[in-house]
């Protein structure tokens, strides 16, 4: 269990309000993703970080933003959320596959569900 | 850049067997994956497995690779009412060093009892 942790699991929230989402890890990994799942189009990567404030842009980063100030935590930021911004996000952190393959593997949070009126 | 393409719906009855496929575009060594997703739940991993192999099995699962066409599939046997959720497919970037996954739209499951 990778002991990933999102929060808030729910939020509804106004267009044009600021929203963040927390994904807070317990094991020290080094890679964390921030994913949006949306219907017709599996999940699409937002950001990833791979270290403590070291980040860079997914394939659909326009109106996001992340920090790493922290090994533990990743948050993703919506500076002012938008209704194309509803979406259920998740995040992911990097581990290594069996100890004989050369693959890594992704590991999921439980997702943030959020819905901007 | 990476596209993983997937049927969007299937339907089996119980005991049956599933196969759910998927076709990738990256045509360089890479890992392709297979995720189940349940209602209200984030993904699980179910296996991977590398380019250069033809085929995996684990329990009830096969996976089959078919390199020159690029196409992927899954296979469960006994097909069980507990199975039905949404498949990923997924493919391990190019870019390696981003350790970041593509996904396939995915492949809803149902089984009928």
């Amino acid at each position: 269990d990778a002991g990933i942790t999102q929060s808030p699991r729910h939020k509804v929230t106004e267009t044009g309000t600021p929203v963040t989402l927390r994904c807070h890890q317990t094991e020290n990994h080094r890679y964390m993703y921030w994913y949006r799942q949306d219907p017709g189009h599996g999940l699409r990567l937002i950001h990833y970080s791979y270290g403590v404030k070291d980040t860079d842009k997914g394939e659909v980063s326009d109106g996001y933003s992340v920090s790493r100030s922290k090994t533990e935590d990743f948050l993703l930021t919506l500076e002012s959320a938008t209704s194309s911004q509803t979406s259920v996000y998740f995040c992911a952190i990097s581990e290594r596959g069996r100890p004989s393959s050369g693959a890594n593997v992704l590991t999921f949070g439980a997702g943030s569900r959020l819905t901007v009126l | 850049g990476e596209d993983v393409e997937q049927s969007l719906f299937l339907s089996v009855r119980e005991g049956d067997s599933s196969v759910i496929n998927c076709t990738y575009t990256d045509s360089s060594s890479t890992y392709l994956y297979w995720y189940k997703q349940e209602p209200g739940a984030g993904l699980q991993l179910l296996t991977y497995i590398f380019s250069n192999m033809d085929m995996k099995q684990d329990q009830r699962l096969t996976v089959l690779l078919n390199k020159k066409d690029k196409h992927l599939s899954l296979r469960i046997a006994d097909t069980q009412t507990g199975d039905s959720a949404i498949y990923f497919c997924a493919e391990r970037d190019v870019d390696t060093g981003r350790r970041a996954l593509t996904f396939g739209s995915g492949t809803r499951l149902q089984v009928q009892p």
